[in-house]
């Protein structure tokens, strides 16, 4: 089955740096890969996603990158604020399964 | 629009005793999912339901959970007897039709303590 790593796993920059989050999927079939916000105590919330016929989307600050040959995603936050500290989790889907998702990345963003 | 309710938010039982969880959808979202999330760890699925239907069960641990959304709206989860590896928070979530790239919507969970 597919299996989503997830790096780092702690992440601090300070306040107006940019952040990159990387993950690594194992199942070439996977076509769909989402990324969640989930802030202290509260659910997750999708933040952006992009498909596997796309090498990038970007929304604001936010983007997301994939390179389907080596078969990793990333997420960049630039002009980070520390609103951005969370726990951010990627996923990965493919037709017919479920969502896998990685271990999570605690992003801290430093006043 | 409203979004996916679950109850309770927490729950403190004793190891052996049984606990039941539940969780409305978003309204007109035929799948729902119910993932188990345990400290430090993504989401993971135990089940999700296409309306009254199990589409995938393939994770959920058959011996002491058990799920039912009897008609195809609200659903509960139980645990019985429960363990202290249950501790986690348990998160459900529903999508429209529960397509590959389908926003999945989740609810604010209920976190359980197993003692």
């Amino acid at each position: 089955g597919e299996n989503v790593e997830q790096h780092p796993s702690t992440l601090s920059v300070q306040e107006g740096d940019s952040a990159v989050i990387k993950c690594t999927y194992s199942d070439s079939a996977s076509n769909y890969f989402p990324w969640y916000k989930q802030e202290l105590g509260k659910r997750p919330q999708l933040i952006i996603d992009i498909r596997s016929n796309v090498g990038e989307k970007k929304d604001q600050r936010i983007a997301v990158t994939l390179n389907k040959t080596a078969k990793h995603f990333s997420l960049h936050i630039t002009e980070t604020q520390p609103e951005d500290s969370a726990v951010y989790f990627c996923a990965a889907r493919q037709y017919g399964q479920n969502f896998v998702f990685g271990p999570g990345t605690r992003l801290s963003v430093l006043p | 629009e409203a979004g996916v309710a679950q109850s309770p938010r927490y729950k403190i039982i004793e190891k052996r005793q049984s606990v039941a969880f539940w969780c409305n959808p978003i309204s007109g979202h035929a799948t729902l999912y119910w993932y188990q999330q345990i400290l430090g760890q993504g989401p993971k699925l135990l089940i999700q339901f296409q309306n009254n239907g199990v589409v995938d069960d393939s994770q959920l641990p058959k011996d002491r959970f058990s799920a039912e959304r009897l008609k195809g709206v609200d659903s509960t989860l139980k645990i019985q007897p429960a363990k202290l590896e249950d501790s986690a928070v348990y998160l459900c979530a529903s999508s429209l039709v529960g397509g590959v790239a389908e926003t999945q919507y989740f609810g604010p969970g209920t976190r359980l303590l197993v003692l």
